[in-house]
């Protein structure tokens, strides 16, 4: 058990829809990640927050939105839904953002029909 | 756009042979090198964080080296076991601009009993 945390573990909705993925940190973890791995895909970076406040951003598209709250929980919304959007959406977290390793969530498996 | 490359894409090696593969990452602006083992069914654990060049870490059977100068980092299993299935995975993080921890698309490696 990593002490990552998410929810839902499946997710089925349909094409135009908005989702909310939430991810609770290992306890003490300040960073969280965001990635996506699409079928025959490897881990895509979308995002990452540290305390709160963004660090980095990858190949996040502009209908997907993050955050991360004052209890350094983070939500990954994602809007007006495509079939393509249908991947496995992991979160991880770590103790900070340099050279610490990640410890990854179970993922959310989310499928768009 | 970060190129992490991981060579072979998949291996099949028969129990107790040791084995190898390979990790590239850009040679420049290098900040730490990244292993994950990732089985079937789960999420990804981390295995080492390598930050110096010519580290060498090991974790049981299995032992890793880095070359930031020439941009690679070799992933070795001795005396594989059929526990040992699962895809290997490297991520690069660069000092330079955007922090985000990129990751090859992984090795898979099937241990045949």
């Amino acid at each position: 058990d990593s002490g990552v945390t998410q929810t839902p573990k499946h997710l089925i909705t349909a094409t135009g829809q908005r989702v909310t993925l939430r991810c609770s940190p290992r306890s003490g973890d300040l960073s969280v990640y965001w990635y996506q791995q699409s079928l025959d895909q490897g881990l895509q970076f979308l995002i990452q927050y540290y305390n709160g406040e963004e660090r980095a951003k990858g190949n996040i598209l502009e209908r997907f939105s993050a955050q991360q709250f004052p209890d350094l929980h983070s939500e990954l919304n994602l809007s007006s839904l495509e079939l393509g959007d249908s991947a496995l959406y992991f979160c991880a977290s770590s103790t900070d953002r340099d050279r610490s390793p990640l410890h990854f969530g179970n993922g959310t498996r989310l499928t768009v029909t | 756009i970060l190129n992490v490359e991981q060579s072979p894409q998949s291996l099949h090696v028969q129990e107790g042979d040791s084995t190898n593969f390979t990790c590239s990452f850009p040679s420049s602006n290098f900040y730490a090198l990244h292993w994950y083992r990732w089985e079937t069914a789960k999420s990804p654990e981390a295995l080492f964080v390598m930050t110096l060049n010519g580290d060498e870490k090991k974790k049981g059977r299995i032992s890793a080296t880095l070359n930031t100068k020439e941009g690679y980092s070799y992933l070795y299993i001795k005396g594989s076991q059929p526990e040992d299935s699962a895809t290997y995975l490297c991520a690069f993080r660069s000092n330079f601009g955007n922090e985000k921890l990129t990751f090859g698309t992984g090795t898979r490696l099937t241990i045949i009993p």
